[in-house]
């Protein structure tokens, strides 16, 4: 199967500082890319849709400002936490689609866990 | 809207016997599809098996299968000879025409030896 590679896997940072994590389809161009948040024990939240070339989609109460996305490339997104406070250390994980319509399939990242200290 | 509905926040199975995990889909699409993921301890998504709406037969994968039950737009998974291994959290994940990706609450399984 496709391959989409996050980085880093965990990351400690202070609380205010600015974290970036990346998301990249090895072998396969993704023009849309997912961002999602979880808490231990709990389900995936999608926070934000990334569209190559274009603005990211936000979901409802997820702040555009804080999680910055960016989809420069098919093959890289990146999320950046600003101005990080220790309620954002959670486990992001990213998915990149392959295909069209209903041969359309995600792929996941091996997911970043951020802890603000 | 749309939703996935899992009602088993925690399993628990013996060791090389089944478990079935259940799955519901609440859409009004008439195409769509079911997937389970496991997500074991170390955080990452792991594709278990697919079902489309339209497939004439359960999908099977392994030890994995589905009991796919149209009217209800369930899919349950099989999980047959339990293996401690399958100690995780297992996600099922709908996909509707939107094509807006959405997951179920999850359920917790452990495997006893």
């Amino acid at each position: 199967g496709a391959v989409v590679s996050q980085h880093p896997s965990r990351v400690i940072c202070k609380s205010g500082t600015s974290v970036k994590i990346e998301c990249r389809s090895l072998d396969f161009q993704a023009t849309t890319m997912f961002w999602y948040r979880q808490f231990p024990k709990q389900s995936l939240m999608l926070m934000a849709t990334s569209n190559e070339g274009s603005k990211a989609t936000y979901e409802q109460g997820v702040e555009k400002d804080k999680f910055l996305i960016n989809h420069a490339s098919l093959t890289l997104s990146t999320l950046t936490v600003t101005s990080a406070h220790p309620e954002d250390s959670s486990f992001y994980i990213c998915s990149a689609l392959q295909g069209r319509g209903a041969n359309t399939e995600a792929f996941f990242g091996q997911g970043t866990r951020l802890t603000v200290v | 809207a749309q939703k996935i509905t899992q009602t088993q926040p925690g399993m628990f199975v013996q060791e090389k016997e089944a478990v079935t995990l259940d799955c519901t889909y609440d859409t009004s699409d008439q195409s769509y599809g079911l997937f389970w993921y496991k997500q074991p301890s170390s955080g990452e998504m792991i594709f278990l098996i697919y079902q489309g709406s339209y497939d004439e037969q359960n999908a099977t994968e392994g030890r994995y299968s589905l009991n796919f039950q149209k009217a209800r737009k369930s899919a349950n998974l099989v999980i047959s000879a339990s293996q401690l291994g399958d100690s995780a959290m297992y996600f099922c994940k709908g996909k509707g025409n939107t094509g807006k990706l959405i997951f179920g609450q999850g359920t917790t399984l452990q495997v006893k030896p």
